[in-house]
């Protein structure tokens, strides 16, 4: 089967550092996506990975292992604004099919 | 250059009615995704197409259907609505099929069944 876990929900500090865990299992694995979801809005990217280790983009570093199924997303110096639903997405290429299946996200609350 | 725009924002039917969602994607992009995110969880996969073709289909009812046009814009249609059905729709483009393509997201459609 497809599955997916990430925590429901975290808390964190104006400033501080986060780390969002998501594990996966799933078939036909072909890279490992993270997106940001403010309420309403539409998913936007914030990062990918296919091979194993960590992806440095500003203040959002993502990092893999296959072969543990495990992936987590970094977020420093945090700001409010930060405020969002972090989805965990993978790419499942099946056959034909080229899909994503999301975990059921983080929903980050920033405080100051 | 425009990114996937998606119309309606927000429609509300009622149960049994029918509904058509629409989808145009990034000028170029010839792969067309839907997915229904209901409140509190993460996007579902509804379907996929690529050139015209359905390349895809989720775990969801044949209420569910959808069509990719010449310009690779996409429609998706639900039959006989259900209160279930309410959620926010979105489509996903890419450029193309298979690794090395991101996925882009149009802001959805929020669709209210009552």
């Amino acid at each position: 089967g497809q599955n997916i876990d990430q925590p429901t929900e975290m808390t964190a500090t104006e400033g501080a550092i986060v780390q969002i865990n998501c594990t996966y299992q799933t078939s036909g694995f072909n890279g490992l996506f993270w997106y940001q979801q403010h309420a309403g809005e539409a998913p936007t990217f914030l990062s990918y990975n296919v091979l194993d280790g960590l992806e440095e983009k500003g203040r959002f570093s993502s990092f893999l292992s296959r072969s543990k199924g495990y992936s987590y997303l970094l977020l420093k110096e945090l700001q409010m604004k930060d405020s969002a639903s972090y989805l965990c997405a993978v790419r499942a290429d099946l056959g034909n099919t080229d899909k994503l299946i999301f975990g059921t996200g983080t929903r980050l609350q920033v405080f100051p | 250059d425009a990114g996937v725009t998606q119309s309606p924002t927000h429609l509300i039917k009622t149960r049994g009615q029918h509904v058509t969602l629409r989808c145009s994607p990034i000028s170029g992009h010839k792969s067309v995704s839907w997915y229904q995110q209901v409140l509190g969880q993460g996007p579902q996969f509804i379907f996929q197409y690529y050139e015209k073709e359905e390349r895809g289909r989720g775990n969801f009812p044949d209420r569910f259907s959808a069509r990719q046009f010449p310009n690779y814009s996409s429609e998706l249609n639900v039959n006989a609505l259900l209160l279930g059905d309410s959620a926010l729709y979105l489509c996903a483009s890419r450029f193309g099929q298979g690794e090395g393509y991101g996925y882009t997201f149009g802001s959805g459609t929020r669709l209210t069944v009552v």
